[in-house]
């Protein structure tokens, strides 16, 4: 069945780049989209972005373009990349394939999720 | 609108059935999907698009919609089923998806 591990460090320091990647396995992640989305200890679900495995993505307009998704089709990898974190920015990151039909969206599988802490 | 809004927590008896709501404008021409979180767990689909579950999830989960509500009903409720609910879709755009704000079901 499809897999999806993120991995990265679990510590970022206050106005560094995060970067996280989701490594894929049991599908190739041609003719999917993928999507990032985090959750702040103790609180919701937040969408970051999707791409598809093209490479066009769309992000979250909340995020102000410090997102960037990118894929590595060789690798069957999608990577996160997010500038200048605070503290609001650390959550749990989970990589999920983003499901598309008719008017109907979906999220499976998803990633066991990263903590990234920001914090000097 | 963007938002997806869900009632922080609903409690239920063990056995009965609860129904679980998220509204949005968005849901007027977008199914919801839905996804069952346990502490230190990852989301897990439980129901998507019109009223359809993933292999694996108990046929007493269900999803319906009206108008700018979609929601998930679950019949004769286990103690298993205690988590956080969140449902998500498209904004009204269409181009970008949104999580409702989560409701927390618990079981009595």
């Amino acid at each position: 069945q499809v897999q999806l591990q993120e991995s990265g460090p679990g510590l970022v320091k206050p106005s560094e780049t995060l970067s996280l990647t989701c490594t894929v396995s049991g599908a190739s992640i041609s003719n999917y989209h993928w999507s990032w989305i985090r959750q702040p200890p103790g609180k919701g679900l937040e969408w970051i972005g999707y791409l598809f495995y093209s490479g066009s993505t769309n992000y979250n307009p909340s995020l102000k373009s410090r997102a960037t998704l990118s894929v590595d089709t060789s690798k069957n990898q999608i990577s996160l990349s997010l500038t200048s974190v605070t503290a609001a920015d650390t959550a749990v990151y989970y990589c999920a394939r983003d499901l598309v039909v008719g008017v109907g969206c979906w999220f499976d599988p998803w990633g066991q999720g990263i903590l990234v802490t920001v914090s000097s | 609108s963007s938002e997806l809004t869900q009632d922080p927590a609903v409690s239920v008896a063990l056995g009965q059935t609860v129904r679980i709501t998220c509204q949005g404008d968005s849901l007027r021409n977008y199914y919801a999907s839905w996804y069952q979180q346990k502490p230190g767990q990852a989301p897990v689909l439980v129901v998507y698009g019109k009223n359809n579950r993933p292999s694996g999830i108990p046929d007493r989960f269900s999803g319906s919609s009206s108008g700018n509500t979609a929601s998930l009903t679950i019949a004769g409720t286990q103690a298993e089923d205690e988590a956080d609910y969140y449902c998500h879709s498209r904004d009204s755009s269409g181009n970008q998806r949104v999580f409702g704000t989560g409701t927390k079901v618990t079981v009595l």
